[in-house]
This record gives C-alpha cells, sequence and structure tokens, in this order.
C-alpha cells in the first residue's frame, strides 16, 4: 500500500513561477525522500530530509518537513520547462530495513 | 559508471510465456531492488535484496513471479507463466549507504516495458 500521497495530484505553472507539491504519509519515518521522473525514464533522487530536520536546501529546491503533522512539502523556485515531470515523496520507516514506500506521484507541467 | 543497467528495454510477449528481465546494479552497491510501476498501483516494491540475499519478498505478487541475484553484478526477475495483467514497467534499482555518504537515495534503471497480450 502506498505511504505517501502527494498533493496535488497534477499541477500546471508558467516557467518562472515556483511549484510547490506536497507529500503526507502515515506512520512514523526514518528519513523522507523527493524523486523526479521525467516520461520514459527512470526515477532519479532529487533531495533527502532526516526526521530530525525541518528544511533543507539544493540549488533551487527547498524541502520541509513535518514529522507532527506527517507532511513535507518541496518547493522549487524559478522553474523551468525542463522541471516538468513528475514528482514522487518516498518514506524509509525507522529500522533497519532499506525498504521506501512511494507515493503515486504528482505531475508538473511547466509551461515556457 | 553507467548506473543501473537494465534489459530488455522493451518486452512484448504472449500469454503464458516466460518472461526474463535483466538487471546489472551499479558497481560496488549492495542493495538491489525490484519495482513495477503501472498507472492503477504507481510504484511498487516487488522484492529487494542485500548483498544478493533477498531480504524482503512480500511485495511479489504471485508464485509466478521469482527474482534471483547470483552475484553483486546481476539479478534477474522472472514471470512464468505471464499474464494481461503483469503488463507494466519494471524498474531495478540499487543503493548504498557507505558508497552514497551515508545517504539512502536508490538509483533507478530505465525500465522494462512489458506488454502482455
Amino acid at each position: 500500500s502506498q505511504q505517501g500521497e502527494e498533493d496535488p495530484q497534477a499541477l500546471s505553472i508558467q516557467e518562472g513561477e515556483n511549484a510547490t507539491m506536497n507529500c503526507s504519509y502515515k506512520t512514523s519515518i526514518n528519513n523522507l525522500q523527493w524523486y523526479r521522473q521525467n516520461s520514459g525514464r527512470g526515477l532519479v533522487h532529487l533531495i533527502l530530509i532526516r526526521s530530525n530536520e525541518r528544511e533543507k536546501h539544493s540549488g533551487r529546491l527547498r524541502v520541509t518537513l513535518d514529522t507532527s503533522k506527517k507532511s513535507s512539502s518541496l518547493l522549487i523556485t524559478a522553474s523551468r520547462a525542463a522541471d516538468t515531470a513528475s514528482y514522487f515523496c518516498a518514506t524509509r520507516g525507522p529500522g533497519g530495513s532499506e525498504k521506501l514506500v512511494f507515493g503515486k506521484g504528482m505531475k508538473l507541467t511547466v509551461n515556457p | 559508471d553507467a548506473g543501473v543497467i537494465q534489459s530488455p528495454r522493451h518486452e512484448v510477449t504472449e500469454m503464458g510465456q516466460e518472461v526474463t528481465l535483466r538487471c546489472k546494479p551499479i558497481s560496488g552497491h549492495d542493495y538491489l531492488f525490484w519495482y513495477r510501476q503501472t498507472m492503477m498501483r504507481g510504484l511498487e516494491l516487488l522484492i529487494y535484496f542485500n548483498n544478493n540475499v533477498p531480504i524482503d519478498d512480500s511485495g511479489m505478487p504471485e508464485d509466478r513471479f521469482s527474482a534471483k541475484m547470483p552475484n553483486a553484478s546481476f539479478s534477474t526477475l522472472k514471470i512464468q507463466p505471464s499474464e494481461p495483467r503483469d503488463s507494466a514497467v519494471y524498474f531495478c534499482a540499487s543503493s548504498s549507504y557507505r558508497l552514497a555518504g551515508g545517504s539512502y537515495e536508490q538509483y533507478f534503471g530505465p525500465g522494462t516495458r512489458l506488454t502482455v497480450t
């Protein structure tokens, strides 16, 4: 079963605008990761945030984590047409398992 | 490094036939994962290995599915017999906590698109 649920399921914006994607999950986690998938390709890791972190930045990406609300958000600033892709959150549970549970993904379209 | 390599990229087969998907993980990675992606069910973990040993196969849908990892550089996912509902994109991914500097990120292959008619 899916752990993370991305919201919204689809988002269409203009180049230069910011895009915010949200992820909610159900059980306690060790870390939460965001991945991107371009059409017809495999997933690519974007950023990881640990359960004891609240915010992390990587280039134009900013991710926040609120463990009390069991939610995370991914912000892409100054979006580009090349950011058009599906975005997934994935959670790793506590304990020693390497298992990641992925959400169903969110389709972002950035119009030039 | 060439990344995770999967073959074939596309497979079309008839119901009842055996299908074998192949994966070569990134050299030095000690975890290997098999996923299946469909529109209806999203991305599902089928099985994962650590140091060539299957750790969790709870996602394998039925006995028709089997996976092996005979050595650190090769894994197969076999479906026998195949059915139309097995049509999906199958991804292989690998990871290494140690080589990733303490990160748990997974590196995905390009996937195999399987169509069973």
